[in-house]
This record gives C-alpha cells, structure tokens and sequence, in this order.
C-alpha cells in the first residue's frame, strides 16, 4: 500500500521566515496530494492541495510544488507569523476512492 | 453549507465495552470515510463509504466496524473496546464518485477514552 514519509518532524522558525516541509510517496498511482493544517484540539483543515496533471500550486503566503518523477512534494510557508503555528500533515490519494494517507505530520513553532 | 457533524464530541467508556459514533456529511456529499488518530500512530484511515457500500478498508482488526445510510449519514462502531483504541476519531466527507478526487473535508471528531 501506499505509504507517505514526512519531514522534519518539528520546525521552529522565526517570525517572517519560511518554512519548509517536504513529503515523499511510494504509489505512483496517487494522484492527490492536500496539505492538512490542524491547531491544537481542533479538525484538521485543508489549507492547500495539487492534483498530479500540476507542477507547483500557490495561495497566498503558501505553496506546494509536486515532482511526480521523484514522488515527493513540498509545503512552503512564507512570511511566517505566529499564527502559523500547528501541526501540519501531507497525504497523499488514489484514485477511485478516499483513502488517505497521511505523513507523520510536522510541528510548527513560529516564534514572535 | 454545514459542515461535517460528529456526535458524541466526547465520551469515556470501560475496557470490554462497544461504542457507536455517528457523522453526518455536507450536504450533498455522499462518500464519509473514518480516521483514527493518535499521538503515536498519527492518522491512519479506518474505511470508506460511498453510498451505503464500503468502498476502502484500513488495517484495523474486525472490532472496528461501520455503515452508512441511506441518507449518507454514517456511524462507526467498535466493540470490545480496548485501552489503546483511546483516540480521536475523525469523519471526513467528500462530493467525489470515481473518477478525479474532491476536497476532503473533516468534522471536529469524538474523543474516545478508554479506562
């Protein structure tokens, strides 16, 4: 089955710099790959997703980029403010059906 | 739109005892697919329905167990309940049938302790 590595596992930045968290898959048959945002206590959110026909995605202060050739894709955070701070997962889908498969996640600090 | 509702929020039950959580979708959404989700293991996909039928299975043993409605509303259940199926469980809904994937959306989830 499928299975999605995620790193680094903590991240602690400072105010305005960005961050950077990087997933790699094994199924080349997934072709969907969202980014989950969750704060403590609280449902995990969607925040970005790209689909495989894309190269890279971008809203706002965040950005995915996917490499389908490699199998591994990338969270970017810009101008990072403190409210940026939660854990966030990367995942990773098939087609027909709705099963994913989440990265361990990656804790973020953005320190004021 | 309302979004995806679980109940209970919360709930504590005995080692050896079953429990049954319910979710209701977003309208209009008829595929609901269960997570567990722990410190230890993170999130780990239960199974999939997609109207009324199983669509996915996980890995976890036949004591987890599930179903869904007519009206896409779903419940899980687990039998036998065991400390370590504390968690949070979390119900997520989707538009899709097959062909390209929707955007997953998840309820806020029911915080099972088991003692």
């Amino acid at each position: 089955g499928e299975n999605v590595e995620q790193h680094p596992s903590t991240l602690s930045v400072q105010e305005g710099d960005s961050a950077v968290i990087k997933c790699t898959y094994s199924d080349s048959a997934s072709n969907y790959f969202p980014w989950y945002k969750q704060e403590l206590g609280k449902r995990p959110q969607l925040i970005i997703d790209i689909r495989s026909n894309v190269g890279e995605k971008k809203d706002q202060r965040i950005a995915v980029t996917l490499n389908k050739t490699a199998k591994h894709f990338s969270l970017h955070i810009t101008e990072t403010q403190p409210e940026d701070s939660a854990v966030y997962f990367c995942a990773a889908i098939k087609a027909a059906g709705n099963k994913l498969t989440f990265g361990g996640g990656t804790r973020v600090l953005v320190k004021p | 739109k309302a979004g995806v509702t679980q109940t209970p929020r919360y709930l504590i039950k005995t080692r050896g005892q079953q429990v049954t959580l319910s979710c209701s979708p977003i309208s209009g959404h008829r595929s609901v697919s269960w997570y567990q989700q722990t410190p230890g293991q993170g999130l780990q996909f239960l199974f999939e329905y997609f109207s009324e039928t199983q669509r996915n299975k996980g890995n976890f043993p036949g004591r987890f167990s599930g179903r869904q409605f007519s009206n896409s509303r779903s419940e899980m259940n687990v039998s036998t309940l065991e400390l370590g199926d504390s968690a949070l469980y979390l119900c997520a809904s989707s538009s899709t049938g097959p062909g390209p994937q929707n955007t997953i959306y998840f309820g806020e989830g029911s915080w099972l302790t088991v003692v």
